[in-house]
């Protein structure tokens, strides 16, 4: 059961550099998010997608784009790398249904540096 | 947009030790949630908090949702080295609401 699998798990990109991070859930889930996490700052949302067809976004969103391709893959992408999105990345996602309210299932992560 | 702060940021402790950490809010939450991250994978959940003044117990884990809405406390009982690793609280604005607002994490370090 692979759960929530995301790609690149590393990569290194020059300033001004775009990039496309991929995620996809094999937990037929319904909501999928992007979060970023920084030393001393916990997880920030970046955007997320309630369902198939829709996206919103979080808490910091600029800078980047994402894709719901479909029920399984939401895609983030930054289409000109700053130095300030060097980070880790995770991909999360929740059944959304109703009973298992405030469960995320979580991905490895994707450690981006940007020179 | 809303934050969360959680104490302490570290923790050096012996093996066997209790462990205490909490989480504060400015504004109130409905649902409440520690997770758990291990040195190089995603978050876990550990324990859901639905009910304020709930406690809720998950092996050696115990947590409790404040009567006020606005913080939450998570205590684990006689530390063993698989409890190293970075906790998180979580909060939720309201239930069905998925987006979650993270804590900055509290990292405990067990010194042999």
């Amino acid at each position: 059961n692979a759960g929530v699998t995301q790609t690149p798990k590393f990569q290194v990109l020059k300033t001004g550099q775009s990039m496309t991070l991929q995620c996809a859930q094999d937990m037929n889930h319904n909501s999928m998010y992007w979060y970023r996490q920084d030393p001393g700052m916990g997880l920030r949302l970046i955007y997320y997608s309630a369902s198939e067809g829709t996206t919103d976004k979080g808490e910091v969103p600029n800078g980047y784009n994402v894709s719901r391709l479909n029920k399984r893959e939401f895609s983030l992408r930054l289409e000109s790398a700053a130095p300030s999105q060097t980070s880790v990345y995770f991909c999360a996602s929740s059944s959304a249904d109703g009973r298992n309210t405030g469960e995320l299932f979580f991905g490895e992560g994707s450690r981006l540096t940007v020179l | 947009g809303q934050q969360l702060n959680q104490s302490p940021q570290s923790m050096f402790i012996q093996e066997g030790e209790d462990v205490s950490m909490n989480c504060t809010s400015s504004s109130i939450f409905n649902t409440w949630l520690w997770y758990k991250q291990d040195p190089g994978e995603g978050p876990v959940l550990l324990i859901a908090l639905y009910k304020a003044g709930e406690l809720t117990s998950n092996g050696r884990l115990t947590a409790q949702f404040g009567i006020t809405r606005k913080d939450s406390f998570l205590n684990i009982s006689a530390s063993i080295p698989s409890d190293v690793g970075i906790y998180f609280c979580a909060g939720q604005e309201y239930f069905g609401n998925e987006k979650l607002t993270f804590g900055t994490g509290t990292r405990l370090t067990i010194i042999p």
